[in-house]
C-alpha cells in the first residue's frame, strides 16, 4: 500500500529564516512519482514539483529546494530566507503511473514579519 | 484553454437534499478524479475514471455517485447530504505524458 507521511502539522517561523518541510513515502513499487504542491490561503492547489523515483538529483528552483533520498524514502522541501507570501499549507503527495494521488496530511506553514 | 474547471463555487445544503457538482476539463485528459479536503485530513479521494464510461471507486466512496459520459465532463452526485459531507471538494485531471496533475479551484459545501 501507498502511504504518505508528514509528520510536521503546523511550523512557524521568522522572515529570512530557512524552514524544511518533511516528507516520508511508502510504497513497494519501483516506478512512481512525488508532488509538492502549496495551498495559500486562497483555497487553490498549486503544483510545485513533481519527481519520479529513477531521478534523485535534487532540485532548486529560486528560494526552493527539493531533497529526494530513496535510502530514506523522503522527499523534503526547504524554503530557503522565508517570506510572509510563503505562508500556505503545503502537501506531499504520491502516485504510481495510472493511479490516483495520494496526499499526506499537510503542514501548515506561518511566516511573521 | 480553461484546465479544470469546477462549479459552483460556494454551496449550501439542508440535510436529505441532493446536488450535483460541475467538473469540466479542456485538456482531453482521460484520467479524472474527485476529491475531498477536510481539516487535518489532506485529500482524500473518493471517485476516479480512467476514461468515458468507466469509473472506479476511491477511499471515501459512500454517499457519492459519478458518472463519465464524455472526457471533457466528470460530475460528482450528493444523492442525500448529510452534515459529514461538509467539505472542500476538488476535481483534477491527469496528463498521460508526464503525469501531471491539474486541479480545479474547488467547491465549498456546506450541509446543514
Amino acid at each position: 500500500a501507498q502511504k504518505v507521511t508528514q509528520a510536521q502539522t503546523e511550523i512557524s517561523v521568522v522572515e529570512k529564516e530557512d524552514v524544511t518541510l518533511d516528507c516520508v513515502y511508502e510504497t513497494r513499487d519501483t516506478t512512481y512519482y512525488l508532488f509538492w504542491y502549496k495551498q495559500p490561503p486562497s483555497g487553490e492547489l498549486v503544483f510545485l514539483i513533481r519527481r519520479n523515483s529513477f531521478d534523485e538529483q535534487n532540485e532548486i528552483s529560486g528560494r526552493y529546494s527539493w531533497n529526494f533520498q530513496k535510502s530514506t524514502s523522503s522527499f523534503n522541501f526547504t524554503i530557503t530566507a522565508s517570506q510572509v507570501v510563503d505562508s500556505a499549507v503545503y502537501f506531499c503527495a504520491l502516485n504510481q503511473a495510472g493511479t490516483a494521488l495520494i496526499f499526506g496530511k499537510g503542514t501548515t506553514l506561518s511566516v511573521s514579519s | 484553454n480553461a484546465g479544470v474547471t469546477q462549479t459552483p463555487k460556494f454551496q449550501v445544503l439542508k440535510t436529505g437534499q441532493s446536488m450535483t457538482l460541475q467538473c469540466a476539463q479542456d485538456m482531453n485528459h482521460e484520467y479524472m478524479s474527485w476529491y475531498r479536503q477536510d481539516p487535518g485530513m489532506g485529500l482524500r479521494l473518493i471517485h476516479y475514471s480512467v476514461g468515458a464510461g468507466i469509473t472506479d471507486q476511491g477511499e471515501v466512496p459512500n454517499g457519492y455517485n459519478v458518472s463519465r459520459s464524455t472526457t471533457e465532463d466528470f460530475p460528482l452526485r450528493l444523492l442525500s447530504a448529510a452534515p459529514s459531507q461538509t467539505s472542500v471538494y476538488f476535481c483534477a485531471s491527469r496528463g498521460e505524458l508526464y503525469n501531471e496533475q491539474f486541479f480545479g479551484p474547488g467547491t465549498r459545501l456546506t450541509v446543514l
